[in-house]
């Protein structure tokens, strides 16, 4: 049973448009919430995170939205480069324990 | 961001062999460290959790005899991958959490690419 989901195995979105991965989870005591990017052979890199008390985080290009009555959260990447192609996982923790993460969406960002 | 550092990047061995990799938090401490397992095309497979101090915790399906797991110190934890074979042949990835007063954060070493022949 995934206790985090990411329904969407891969994304293609044109350069300078809005990519939005979306993540569910069905643990309702995740109070933390992290996206993290992946290249090929690389170890997965932070990129942004959300308390379960905030609704939004912003840091430049990337803005996380959180909707805890639907358990749901989205990463926006706007406007999409070249080089944010990468696979974007999800991943969600309860007190700081328990870090788990989704299976993880490729996105293709297309010049 | 904080940075963590895995040695080697890149191991070749033969059947029967042991391989130990490093992982290390190089500008913080962590009592907690994962190490993750992933298969081409596949998403990060958590093997085990490494606690400073004490006996790491083993996600079920991973042998504790085979991939040995030592975290001496704060900022070093070691996987060793005993009588690997080639089915062993994998790229492991550690993690590192960094402990905030309000939230805590994994941050991923650059991976081992392991293959055994």
């Amino acid at each position: 049973d995934q206790q985090v989901k990411q329904n969407s195995p891969s994304l293609s979105v044109q350069e300078g448009r809005i990519s939005i991965l979306n993540c569910d989870y069905t643990n309702s005591m995740f109070d933390y919430f992290l996206w993290y990017k992946k290249y090929p052979a690389e170890g997965p890199t932070f990129l942004i995170s959300i308390s379960s008390i905030k609704d939004k985080n912003e840091d430049g290009r990337f803005t996380v939205f959180l909707n805890k009555s639907a358990k749901h959260l989205s990463l926006h990447i706007v406007p999409s480069q070249p080089g944010d192609s990468a696979v974007y996982f999800c991943a969600a923790s309860s007190y700081g324990q328990n870090f788990v993460f989704g299976p993880g969406t490729r996105l293709s960002v297309l010049p | 961001g904080a940075v963590v550092s895995q040695h080697p990047s890149w191991v070749i061995c033969k059947s029967g062999t042991s391989v130990k990799i490093e992982c290390r938090s190089l500008d913080f401490q962590a009592t907690t460290m994962f190490w993750y397992r992933q298969f081409p095309k596949q998403s990060l497979m958590l093997m085990a959790t490494s606690n400073e101090g004490s006996k790491a915790t083993y996600e079920q399906g991973v042998e504790k005899d085979k991939f040995l797991i030592n975290h001496a110190s704060l900022t070093l934890s070691t996987l060793t991958v005993t009588s690997a074979h080639p089915e062993d042949s994998s790229f492991y990835i550690c993690s590192a959490v960094l402990r905030a007063r309000v939230t805590d954060t994994q941050y991923f070493g650059p991976g081992t690419r392991l293959t055994v022949l």
